[in-house]
């Protein structure tokens, strides 16, 4: 079955520390991933896609698909960037997204 | 151009009754899916709608139905509400068949409560 899996719920750290956020997944075709972003009181927005392998707000990701994984990473964390991050897998190139759990990231200054 | 939106933003029902809930796409964005969002279970996908046509059913009971209009505007519709279907039911669009594919843009959602 499809599934995505973000195994910490919570993740602190102090402004200028790495970041890293995982995300596993399992899937049985070609995944296409993407990480979207909610900051406090506004919508659910997209961050990044894999297919893009751009940087945005300082955040990449990788695709590894050997390890079945696309971890968020920020070399310099900013308070700014404290919110809820969504891991999601595009099911066969549709709209319908498999959501993993969530990571609250959160940066104290 | 303006955003997604939901209406209502906040109800409040009772069990067994129903409910409909309204979404209207950014100018456009001819795909519509609808997503519940519960402390428990995350988000899960409910229906995706392009062009009149649902595309894709998530696993949830015939309780939940869904429909878009020709103008790509689209309804969900609850029956015989149950607690557990207190949740924030969003709400998202997309441009289909472009290079924007996975790409939604999501409504601020419509929050349930059954009580």
């Amino acid at each position: 079955a499809q599934r995505v899996t973000q195994p910490e719920k919570l993740l602190s750290v102090f402004k200028g520390a790495p970041v890293e956020l995982k995300c596993n997944y399992s899937y049985s075709g070609s995944p296409e991933l993407f990480w979207y972003v909610q900051y406090s009181r506004q919508r659910l927005q997209l961050l990044l896609r894999h297919i893009s392998r751009e940087s945005i707000k300082g955040f990449t990701a990788d695709l590894n698909k050997g390890e079945t994984s696309f971890h968020l990473k920020k070399p310099f964390a900013q308070e700014e960037d404290s919110a809820m991050y969504y891991c999601a897998l595009s099911y066969y190139n549709t709209d319908k997204l498999i959501f993993g759990t969530g990571t609250r990231l959160q940066v104290f200054p | 151009k303006a955003g997604v939106t939901q209406t209502p933003r906040y109800l409040i029902k009772t069990r067994g009754q129903q409910v409909t809930l309204s979404c209207s796409p950014i100018s456009g964005h001819r795909s519509v899916s609808w997503y519940q969002q519960t402390p428990g279970q995350g988000l899960q996908f409910l229906f995706e709608y392009f062009s009149e046509t649902q595309r894709n059913k998530g696993n949830f009971p015939g309780r939940f139905s869904g429909r878009q209009f020709s103008n790509s505007r689209s309804e969900m519709n609850v029956s015989t509400l149950e607690l557990g279907d207190s949740a924030l039911y969003l709400c998202a669009s997309s441009s289909v068949g472009t290079e924007n594919t996975g790409e939604l843009f999501f409504g601020e959602g419509s929050r349930l409560t059954v009580l």
